[in-house]
């Protein structure tokens, strides 16, 4: 099955530094590629996507890159501010074939200090 | 509110005891999936149902079942508790396969 590897586990910036953080997939039939964010006593929720027929997909302070040969993905995440403070999941999933279930990435606990 | 419903919010009962956990998509999505959140598991799939039917299981224990009803909203039934069930239980729906999910808050499940 799919295994999807998420770095880093913990991304402390200050305010308007950069933030990126890296995920790698593993099953060449994965095709989309999700990004949630997760606040403190709530659910997570969608902030971007890609699908496999896109290289970089940008929504204002943030954008996704997709690397299909290297099989990694990476969200980044300009101009932080501290409601930027949560922890971001990545998610790899085929929209074909049987299972299209997504597998999750462990998790990065971004802190952006004022 | 993202449109997904869950309830309760929160959840304490002892061991050995059962729960229900229920969650209303959003409006028009047809699919629901169950996951399971702990601090060292991440986002644990359980299962999904589309339109009334299984779709997909995930790691979901014997002593936990789903269903889904025909207005769409679905219950997660947990039995003979464990402590280490503890946890968040998320209820999230989707429109189609390539779709991103829309989670709930989730019901935060205590074991004592």
């Amino acid at each position: 099955g799919e295994n999807v590897e998420q770095h880093p586990s913990t991304l402390s910036v200050q305010e308007g530094d950069s933030a990126v953080i890296k995920c790698t997939y593993s099953d060449s039939a994965s095709n989309y590629f999700p990004w949630y964010k997760q606040e403190l006593g709530k659910g997570p929720q969608l902030i971007i996507d890609i699908r496999s027929n896109v290289g970089e997909k940008k929504d204002q302070r943030i954008a996704v890159t997709l690397n299909k040969t290297a099989k990694h993905f990476s969200l980044h995440i300009t101009e932080t501010q501290p409601e930027d403070s949560a922890v971001y999941f990545c998610a790899a999933s085929p929209t074909s074939g049987g299972s299209y279930i997504p597998t999750f990435g462990r998790g990065t606990s971004l802190i952006v200090h004022p | 509110d993202s449109g997904v419903t869950q309830t309760p919010k929160h959840l304490i009962t002892a061991t050995g005891q059962r729960v229900t956990l229920r969650c209303s998509p959003r409006s028009g999505d047809l699919s629901v999936y169950w996951y399971q959140q702990s601090l060292d598991q991440g986002l644990q799939f359980l299962i999904q149902y589309y339109n009334g039917e299984e779709r997909a299981k995930g790691n979901i224990l014997e002593r936990f079942s789903a269903q889904q009803f025909p207005d769409l909203h679905s219950e997660l039934n947990l039995s003979s508790l464990e402590l280490g069930d503890s946890a968040l239980y998320f209820c999230a729906s989707s429109a189609d396969r390539d779709h991103g999910y829309t989670f709930g808050s989730g019901t935060r499940l205590t074991v004592v």
